[in-house]
């Protein structure tokens, strides 16, 4: 079964530093999917980047970036120039297509500050 | 694009009462839809899975007798809660997704609770 780690329950940034938030997964498969999600106090589930397993180039939204090792299992996200508005929990996915259906498996969350 | 809504947004109800919590796909058809449950500073854990027009497939350790899930069309499925109680209080949140894409649109959540 796959299973994804986030190692980091809490973590604080200073404005505009940058941080990085790791998750590792364990699959047996070749063909899949990662995320990167954030919920503020809203908690509305709100998607940062994502990136696929067959290309080698990490994923790139503006101030957020991955460093995918696909060989590790590793998926950590960068954020840089952190601002207020960053801080919420972030949760990192994982998904297949298993029985045809794309089901997410999530980390347990790393909640991220950023302090004035 | 790809909004989905989730109505209502919060609700407060009696033990023993069944509660309906809505997910509609607003701007897309969603062929799959998900439930997921949240606890406080938990992460979500996927409830089950809900095809259109087909009977949904549940997660291990989730009683489908109590969370009965329809989805009866592309833009819609239901969650019902049946004789909530305490314990049943959480946060429940669903999402969808297209057929050939795999990426999953949250809505916003129900926060629900039983006295």
């Amino acid at each position: 079964a796959q299973t994804v780690t986030q190692s980091q329950p809490e973590m604080s940034v200073q404005e505009a530093e940058t941080v990085t938030l790791s998750c590792t997964y364990d699959t047996s498969e070749n063909n899949y999917y990662l995320f990167w999600y954030k919920q503020p106090p809203s908690r509305q589930m709100i998607l940062v980047i994502r990136q696929e397993a067959y290309k080698q180039q990490n994923a790139t939204e503006n101030r957020f970036s991955v460093n995918f090792q696909k060989a590790a299992k590793s998926f950590s996200l960068k954020i840089s120039d952190s601002q207020l508005g960053d801080t919420a929990m972030y949760f990192c996915a994982f998904s297949s297509a298993t029985s045809g259906t794309y089901k997410y498996i999530f980390g347990t969350g790393t909640r991220l500050k950023v302090l004035a | 694009g790809a909004v989905v809504s989730q109505h209502p947004s919060w609700v407060i109800c009696k033990s023993g009462t069944s509660v309906k919590i809505e997910c509609r796909s607003l701007d897309f058809q969603a062929t799959t839809m998900f439930w997921y449950r949240q606890f406080p500073k938990q992460s979500l854990m996927l409830m089950a899975t809900s095809n259109e027009g087909s009977k949904a497939t549940y997660e291990q350790g989730v009683e489908k007798d109590k969370f009965l899930i329809n989805h009866a069309s592309l833009t819609l499925s239901t969650l019902t809660v049946t004789s909530a109680h305490p314990e049943d209080s959480s946060f429940y949140i669903c999402s969808a997704s297209l057929s050939s894409y795999n990426e999953q649109f949250f809505g916003p959540g129900t926060r629900l609770t039983v006295l």
